[in-house]
């Protein structure tokens, strides 16, 4: 089973900073990585596929990059709407795996 | 509009089961691959299982081989999944998800909770 490991657990913030949030994998997953972002009490929504294809809807302020085993997400100004937990996921090998999460608070 | 709607979830004693039931509409049911995702209180996304458009293949995480198993009609646009012999760690929100690994739509979940 491929483990994701998030970094860091909890990233306190501002609106208007910039968050990078990390992920690695404990092997290669090629660009099969995605990153997931959950509000309390909804399902996550789909940000980025495939590493750095932003999914339908998603503002451009949140990019992903990397490939092979280290992958990271990028919100370059932080709006209010964005502090919540942060997953990535590998689909790369079943069973897919997700990481154990990033919390983005406000500072 | 992609629409999952999910039921069935509930409270159950450990050892009984349990089917949820997920109602697809908004896309073509029979060309989609689609997945169970769970989370347990509190924690982090497990994929559970997923299932291929015309059901002939089936993944499952190991800690529910053989004791869960998903299906699908594809005449109902419906997706299941049969919990049998539920355990303590089971207790989770259940989500149906369109898609085999790619999860850009999710319904919007079901608790299941196994307690005594």
């Amino acid at each position: 089973e491929i483990v994701l490991t998030q970094s860091p657990a909890t990233l306190s913030l501002s609106p208007g900073e910039r968050a990078t949030l990390s992920c690695r994998a404990s092997q290669s997953v090629s660009s099969y990585l995605a990153w997931y972002q959950q509000k309390p009490g909804q399902a996550p929504r789909l940000l980025i596929n495939d590493a750095s294809n932003r999914a339908t809807g998603i503002p451009a302020r949140f990019s992903g990059s990397g490939s092979g085993a280290d992958f990271t997400l990028t919100i370059s100004s932080l709006e209010p709407e964005d502090f919540a937990i942060y997953y990535c996921h590998q689909r790369s090998n079943w069973p897919f795996t997700f990481g154990q999460g990033t919390k983005l608070e406000i500072k | 509009e992609v629409q999952l709607v999910v039921s069935g979830g509930g409270l159950v004693q450990p050892g009984r089961s349990l089917r949820l039931s997920c109602a697809a509409s908004g896309f073509t049911f029979t060309n989609t691959w689609m997945s169970w995702v769970r989370q347990a209180p509190g924690k982090g996304l497990e994929s559970v299982a997923n299932i291929k458009p015309d059901g002939s293949e089936k993944n499952y995480v190991v800690s529910v081989k053989g004791r869960f198993t998903i299906s699908r009609d594809n005449a109902q646009n419906s997706l299941y999944l049969q919990m049998n012999s539920l355990r303590a760690e089971d207790t989770a929100v259940y989500y149906c998800v369109r898609g085999g690994g790619n999860y850009a739509y999710w319904g919007q979940g079901t608790l299941v909770t196994v307690s005594s």
